[in-house]
């Protein structure tokens, strides 16, 4: 079946300029997780939905950060006002249940998002 | 809190010799502990997981024991191919919080025929 997809796979934008990332999980997930690796680093969590629900966003760096999952499948994670320091690649990942013993997490392919 | 050390790399093996990558952790409690591969132009992949102390992961030839008494997952393959070159990432997600991932900084490995 399809796996997670993220649109779109790269990014540009200017400094100080609205970005949006997009996250497709895969059909039937429940938990649906944003992460950000910065070049030569691992991923780094930012957000976690359980269905529409935001249940852990302690990762995300500042107020610029915000994501959706308004019906619970798509997320939509909004960056504003970026910064340099923003320049990354998105990491969206869903896994089946999100409870009770680790699930394994499904990544998606990444947005990579350079901000000039 | 929660961290994962891994070795640096890259690593460089030729094909069929053994492989090991460190991989080292801290939590509290007992946390779940996951080996993902990325290869060359993809998307992270659950290599292996273990979820409590003893067990051991294995896929694709690859094996990583969960050593509590040593707070480490290290990763092994008794004879690598061309087509392991990869960065593999040590994960783990903490007892009080299963969804929250925490990764280590990868390890490229390079395979040569």
């Amino acid at each position: 079946g399809a796996g997670v997809s993220q649109t779109p796979s790269n990014k540009v934008t200017e400094k100080g300029k609205y970005v949006e990332l997009r996250c497709d999980p895969i059909s039937g997930h429940t938990a649906l997780y944003w992460y950000r690796q910065s070049l030569g680093q691992g991923p780094e969590f930012l957000i976690y939905f359980q269905g529409t629900g935001a249940a852990d966003d302690s990762g995300l760096p500042n107020d610029r950060f915000f994501a959706v999952r308004p019906e619970g499948s798509v997320s939509t994670l909004k960056i504003q006002r970026t910064e340099r320091g923003d320049s990354a690649v998105y990491l969206c990942a869903s896994s089946l249940v999100g409870s009770g013993v680790a699930d394994t997490q499904y990544f998606g392919p990444g947005t990579r998002l350079t901000v000039l | 809190g929660n961290s994962v050390t891994q070795m640096e790399g890259p690593v460089t093996l030729s094909e069929e010799a053994f492989l090991t990558i460190n991989c080292t952790y801290t939590a509290t409690g007992y946390p779940s502990l996951f080996w993902y591969v990325q290869y060359p132009g993809e998307g992270l992949q659950l290599l292996l997981k273990a979820t409590k102390a003893d067990d051991k992961g294995s896929n694709k030839g690859f094996e990583a024991t969960y050593r509590k008494e040593t707070t480490s997952f290290h990763l092994e393959k008794g004879s690598v191919q061309v087509s392991d070159s990869a960065v593999y990432f040590c994960a783990l997600s903490g007892h009080d919080n299963f969804n929250k991932f925490y990764f280590g900084s990868g390890t490229k490995l390079n395979v040569k025929p």
